[in-house]
């Protein structure tokens, strides 16, 4: 079954700090990956994903096929950043098969 | 367009009782998705709806239930409460849950309904 893991419960950093949340897939065939976020008080919304290896809120993220990750980057963390981030996977080349979310890394970014 | 609607927002009932939540996804998705967020677990889960059919299904007890309308809209139904059925229930709709184009593959989550079980 797929899995993916996000290592880090909390991760606190201080504004303008380089951010890297951390997640890793256990699957062998063709996934998509995705990137959520949850704002305090709002609802869980898609970041981004890899295919379209796009720049969203100053955030990018890179499949790596080979260490199986998909690892969340920002240069300069804002607090505004401040949220609960998911990694999730979907299997696109074996059927229907559900999106399979990771436990989720809340971010605090510190003035 | 509007989004994704759960009702209630929040809901508060005894053990051993039922529940019955309701979702409307975004107009034109077929597919609904149902997961329950606790902040041990994250997000786990439940089930997937399209074309009113059951097409995939977590790992909960037969307690947990669902299904879906000609219009899509989704009800999950939780009977015999627990307390640790406490959390927030996340519905999601999607243009297709599976194969197709990969644009298709986006979730639009709703607010959820928050559930405590006393």
């Amino acid at each position: 079954a797929q899995r993916v893991t996000q290592p880090e419960k909390l991760l606190s950093v201080f504004k303008g700090a380089p951010v890297e949340l951390k997640c890793n897939y256990s699957y062998s065939g063709s996934p998509e990956l995705f990137w959520y976020v949850q704002y305090s008080r709002q609802r869980l919304q898609l970041l981004l994903r890899h295919i379209s290896r796009e720049s969203i809120k100053g955030f990018t993220a890179d499949l790596n096929k080979g260490e199986t990750s998909f690892h969340l980057k920002k240069p300069f963390a804002q607090e505004e950043d401040s949220a609960m981030y998911y990694c999730a996977l979907k299997v696109v080349d074996s059927g229907n098969t559900p999106l399979v979310f990771g436990k989720g890394t809340r971010l605090s970014v510190i003035a | 367009k509007a989004g994704v609607t759960q009702t209630p927002r929040y809901l508060i009932k005894t053990r051993g009782q039922q529940v019955t939540l309701s979702c409307s996804p975004i107009s034109g998705h077929r597919s609904v998705s149902w997961y329950q967020q606790t902040p041990g677990q994250g997000l786990q889960f439940l089930f997937e709806y399209f074309s009113e059919t059951q097409r995939n299904k977590g790992n909960f007890p037969g307690r947990f239930s669902g299904r879906q309308f000609s219009n899509s809209r989704s009800e999950m139904n939780v009977s015999t409460l627990e307390l640790g059925d406490s959390a927030l229930y996340l519905c999601a709709s999607s243009l297709s849950g599976g194969s197709g184009t990969l644009a298709k593959n986006i979730q639009y989550f709703g607010a959820g309904t928050r559930l405590s079980v006393l």
